[in-house]
């Protein structure tokens, strides 16, 4: 089984420049996070995806974060424009059903420059 | 707001030795538990979890954890470790399954020495 699909895997911009990640989640689960993981922290849910609508953005920065699951499938996150604090592993998550069982992506690598 | 705390930012313990990571949460009621591990440059991988039932759960790799909700802690465990479990390990912690967030703790880092 195929599993949690992102990329890119690094990204390097300069501050104020936009960047986009892409998420494609394993086939049949519902349910889509973003998280974000600064250097020496644990992952911080960004936003939660149920099919294609939204359960939980209180978390995401909405001046300069979005995202979108057009189709209830693959997802896009995008940042405009990129702070320095941006510099993060963007993870990519789906699950069946709610939380049960979250499986991971490998992360996307922003550096902010 | 829930909270989960990870005392121990960096452990070492050598090859075949035993180990046990903490993990203390913060929340009202029993939230579902979890354990993933993360190498280098990899995603999270899940360990084990706990919903309910019996409170010492088995996982991959040869860990284990046990619920406590007296110390409202899920500590990690493994009895002998393998240099390929140094990583970074996460305890997280989920209040409602339909519709809740993990949580995340900060992170313990372990380092095996031969």
């Amino acid at each position: 089984e195929a599993g949690v699909a992102q990329s890119p895997r690094y990204k390097i911009i300069e501050k104020r420049q936009s960047v986009a990640f892409w998420c494609n989640p394993i086939s049949g689960h519902a349910t889509l996070y973003w998280y974000q993981q600064i250097l020496g922290q644990g992952p911080k849910l960004l936003i939660q995806f149920q099919n294609n609508g939204v359960v939980d953005d209180s978390q995401l920065p909405k001046d300069r974060f979005s995202a979108e699951r057009l189709k209830g499938v693959d997802s896009t996150l995008k940042i405009q424009p990129a702070k320095l604090e941006d510099s993060a592993v963007y993870l990519c998550a789906s699950s069946l059903w709610g939380d049960t069982e979250a499986f991971f992506g490998q992360g996307t690598r922003l550096t902010v420059v | 707001a829930q909270s989960v705390t990870q005392p121990d930012i960096h452990i070492t313990v050598s090859e075949g030795a035993s180990l046990e990571l903490r993990c203390n949460y913060s929340y009202g009621a029993t939230p579902y538990l979890f354990w993933y591990v993360q190498s280098p440059g990899q995603g999270l991988q899940l360990l084990l979890k706990y919903f309910s039932g019996d409170t010492l759960v088995q996982g991959i790799k040869g860990f284990e954890a046990e619920f406590k909700r007296s110390q409202s802690s899920f500590n990690l465990r493994k009895p002998s470790v393998h240099w390929s479990d140094a990583a970074e390990y996460f305890c997280a912690v989920v209040i409602n399954t339909n519709a809740g967030k993990s949580t995340f703790g900060d992170g313990t880092t372990l380092t095996v020495k031969p």
